[in-house]
Order: C-alpha cells, then structure tokens, then sequence
C-alpha cells in the first residue's frame, strides 16, 4: 500500500507564502491525495484534494490563499498570504483502493514566524 | 450545516469495553461513508476503519481489527466504535469524518478516551 511522505515542519514570516510537499511512495504517483489541516486543540479540517493531473478542489470555506499542484509522485499545499491561523498541523492522507485503508502522512508543523 | 458529534468517551480501566457514538446532521447520512479516526496525546492521525454507507461494507487497521467493531444506525444518522479489550495504547482523541469521493471531508470534534488503572 502507499506510504505518504512529509517533512516533520516549515515555518512561514507573516503574508509570506508557504509549499508543503507529500510523496507518494513508489508505484503509486497516480493517486490523488487530501490535506487536512488541525489547528492546535481542535479538529482537522478538510483544505483540499488534488489529483495526479494536478487539478485540485478545496473544501468548503478555504480561501483562496490556499492553492494544489502536483510533480510526479509530489502533492503540494501552498499557503500564500500566510495568516497566524494557519499556524497548524497538516496532514496529507490518501485511499488505498486495494486495501480499502486510508493512510496519513506523518504531518507537517507549520509555524508562523 | 454539516455536523458530526461524537460522544461516549471517558476513562475506563485496561481490558473493559466502550462504546462510542457519532451523531450526524445537516446532511443525507444514509448517502455517504463515515471512518472513524484517532489521535493519540502529542501524535499524528491514525485511521482505524470505515462503515459504508449502507453499512454492509466495513473495513479496519490491522491495528484494532478483532477488537473493534463498526456499526451504523441509519435511521438515527448514527455511527458507533464499539471497542473491547482495551489497552493503555489505545488513549486517544477519537473522531468520525464524513467520507465523500474518497476524501473525509467532514470531521466531528473528537472524544477523549483515556484507558488507565
């Protein structure tokens, strides 16, 4: 099954803007994955999904500060005009269509500076 | 609104059983998958299983299958964890997502389950 790949943190000045990558693993850069962000002490919330060609759809009430795009097996989140709310955890996940699982990446601590 | 509410957390003794719940509103429940998710102290997020919609079809991490149960009352816009036998291991935040073309895109606020002596 994938396994999804993030760097532990990234840190952004405020109204900077920010690129969160996850990799998929190898065999498996036709998927289409998820961010969720978490904010510190509350739920994860549903950013956006971008798939393989690279379009992407965010979820409902994401600004358009946010934005998705695709290299190969990479999946990047870009925050632009960083604002200190998105000071959060951000986690990729994807479906794995043999297993029926779905799998996080590890999550990226984004802090803003 | 979409809304999902879980509740049934608490502290409970290793080895005992509990039962969550996760009421939904402001959307056809009976239309969607719904996965149950948890989120260990200072830890990333860990998919336990999901229910389909019709809750014929469910699935599980290998690391809860045979001790968890996933359950779904369609009629009360319901979903239930049932968990047994549980460990220490198993203290977590717990939530259910709403899952739609294969995103969870609906979470609820999360249960605390703590499972200590």
């Amino acid at each position: 099954q994938p396994v999804l790949t993030q760097s532990s943190s990234a840190s952004a000045s405020l109204g900077s803007s920010v690129k969160l990558t996850c990799t998929l693993s190898s065999g498996h850069s036709e998927y289409s994955i998820a961010w969720q962000r978490q904010q510190p002490g509350k739920a994860p919330r549903h950013v956006m999904r971008i798939e393989s060609t690279g379009r992407y759809y965010r979820g409902s009430g994401i600004p358009d500060r946010f934005s998705g795009s695709t290299s190969g097996a990479d999946r990047y989140l870009t925050i632009s005009n960083v604002q200190s709310e998105d000071e959060a955890d951000y986690y990729c996940e994807t479906w794995d269509r043999k297993s029926l699982h779905v799998i996080f990446g590890g999550g990226t601590k984004v802090t803003v500076l | 609104q979409v809304q999902l509410v879980e509740s049934g957390g608490g502290v409970v003794q290793p080895g005992a059983s509990l039962r969550l719940s996760c009421a939904a509103s402001g959307f056809t429940f009976g239309y969607y998958a719904v996965h149950w998710v948890r989120q260990a102290p200072g830890k990333g997020l860990e998919w336990l299983g999901l229910a389909s919609h019709d809750g014929a079809n469910k699935h599980y991490a290998d690391s809860v299958r045979g001790r968890f149960t996933i359950s779904r009352d369609n009629s009360k816009n319901t979903l239930y964890l049932h968990m047994d036998s549980l460990r220490p291991e198993d203290t977590a935040v717990y939530y259910c997502a709403r899952n739609s073309d294969y995103v969870n895109d609906y979470w609820g606020q999360g249960t605390l389950v703590i499972v200590s002596a």
